[in-house]
């Protein structure tokens, strides 16, 4: 199985800043990683497939990058409606699996 | 648009069995892998397995393997997911989600989601 890791586990932020989240996996997955964004009593938004692949609809401000087993998702300039958590997870081998989580909250 | 709109929130005891709907609309069921995904309370997300509403065909995560049945029922557009064995550490919200792309092409990631279902079980 494929383990991911997300760092940091929590980030403390201002609307505007910009934000780099990271999430590694065990091993090799190419570019078959996606993420998602998750509020409290909501379930995940998909954000970013294979990688660097915005989904229908999300906002410029959000892209993706990384292959092999380190990968990047950066928000250019955080709004306030970004305040969530986000993870990343893998569709290289099965079971699928997700990172850990990574909670951008305000500072 | 597309919605999935799951059963309400079941309380079971530990044994028991489970059977969560999900139906779709404003879209073909079989024109899109469906997938369960699993959250316990304040924790990550979980893979569950998936299935393909076109042929039936499933696939379980090994954690689920022997306990887990997903089936449909495409005259009225929904899939279920079945776990059976229920222990204390099954207490979870389980949603449906939408494959990306349709069944021909699937990415085994999720665009739409379900509400979610809250499964407690307890004795």
């Amino acid at each position: 199985e494929t383990v991911l890791t997300q760092s940091p586990v929590t980030l403390s932020l201002s609307p505007g800043e910009r934000v780099t989240l990271s999430c590694r996996t065990s091993q090799s997955v190419s570019s078959y990683i996606a993420w998602y964004q998750q509020k409290p009593g909501q379930a995940p938004r998909l954000l970013i497939y294979d990688a660097v692949n915005r989904a229908t609809g999300i906002p410029a401000r959000f892209s993706g990058s990384g292959s092999g087993t380190d990968f990047t998702l950066t928000i250019s300039s955080l709004e306030p409606e970004d305040f969530a958590i986000y993870y990343c997870q893998q569709r290289s081998d099965w079971p699928l699996t997700f990172g850990g989580g990574t909670k951008v909250e305000i500072k | 648009q597309v919605q999935l709109v799951q059963s309400g929130a079941e309380v079971k005891k530990p044994g028991a069995s489970v059977k969560v709907s999900c139906k779709a609309s404003g879209y073909t069921l079989t024109g899109y892998y469906l997938h369960w995904v699993r959250q316990a309370p304040g924790q990550g997300l979980e893979s569950v397995g998936w299935i393909n509403p076109n042929s039936g065909a499933t696939k379980y995560s090994p954690k689920f393997e022997g306990r887990v049945t997903m089936t449909r029922d495409t005259s009225i557009s929904t899939a279920y997911m079945e776990l059976n064995s229920l222990r204390s550490d099954d207490t979870a919200v389980y949603y449906c989600a939408r494959d990306y792309r349709r069944v021909m092409d699937t990415i085994m990631t999720f665009d739409y989601w379900g509400q979610g279902t809250l499964v407690t079980v307890s004795s």
